[in-house]
């Protein structure tokens, strides 16, 4: 099992770019999640998916979508990059979320310049 | 969820048990404690999880008072590579996981 996969590892955009984050876990977990984490502060949630389909928001979900449709990939796209953005972006899986703890990626750097 | 409270940081001698507290006297009956930890930028990592027991395992033990308002994560035997943020979360399954602030855990040699 490769667990959580994150890409890319960094990235830098210009103001106004758009990407995607990727992120593929080989679990079969059907819990996924989106966390950003600002310079010496907490994780915070962008978004999450209890399923193929399924998504929510978190506490933070302005500036970003995704969309889960496989249970594998659960990819986030910033629409319009700004340096408000910049940020270390973690992904995260789970089993069944209360019986089992979230495995997290290592994370993808971004700077907004 | 119900929230916690945490210190911001603690020290600990290394061989020595680190012992870290968390208040959640508002937890519900059906919310579990969690322990995560955040070694440097890594992604955090699951420690360990309860709902009114004692738990133990190859990393750490968790005692919850009898009332279920605060716990203990415990790590036996301290090395410098338990350097970390620790975080503590009540969790339903219900919502999300959420993190808060945590506390710093420096292993001093």
């Amino acid at each position: 099992n490769a667990g959580v996969t994150q890409t890319p590892k960094f990235q830098v955009l210009k103001t106004g770019q758009s990407m995607t984050l990727q992120c593929a876990q080989d679990m079969n977990h059907e819990y996924m999640s989106w966390y950003r984490q600002d310079p010496g502060m907490g994780l915070r949630l962008i978004h999450y998916s209890v399923g193929a389909g399924i998504t929510d928001q978190g506490e933070v979900p302005n500036g970003y979508n995704v969309s889960r449709s496989t249970t594998e990939d659960f990819p986030l796209r910033l629409l319009s990059a700004a340096p408000s953005q910049t940020s270390v972006y973690f992904c995260a899986s789970s089993q069944d979320r209360l019986n089992y703890g979230y495995t997290f990626g290592s994370g993808t750097r971004l700077t907004v310049v | 969820d119900a929230k916690t409270t945490q210190p911001t940081s603690m020290d600990c001698a290394e061989g020595r048990a680190a012992n870290l507290p968390c208040n959640h006297s508002t937890i519900s009956g059906n919310e579990y404690v969690y322990w995560y930890r955040q070694i440097h930028s890594q992604g955090p990592q699951y420690i360990i999880h309860g709902l009114k027991n004692n738990e133990t395992n190859e990393m750490a033990s968790l005692i919850i008072t009898e009332d279920r308002k605060s716990s203990t994560l415990i790590l036996p035997h301290a090395t410098l590579r338990d350097t970390a943020v620790y975080y503590c979360i009540v969790f339903s399954g219900n919502t999300p996981l959420v993190f808060g602030k945590g506390t710093r855990l420096s292993v001093i040699a």
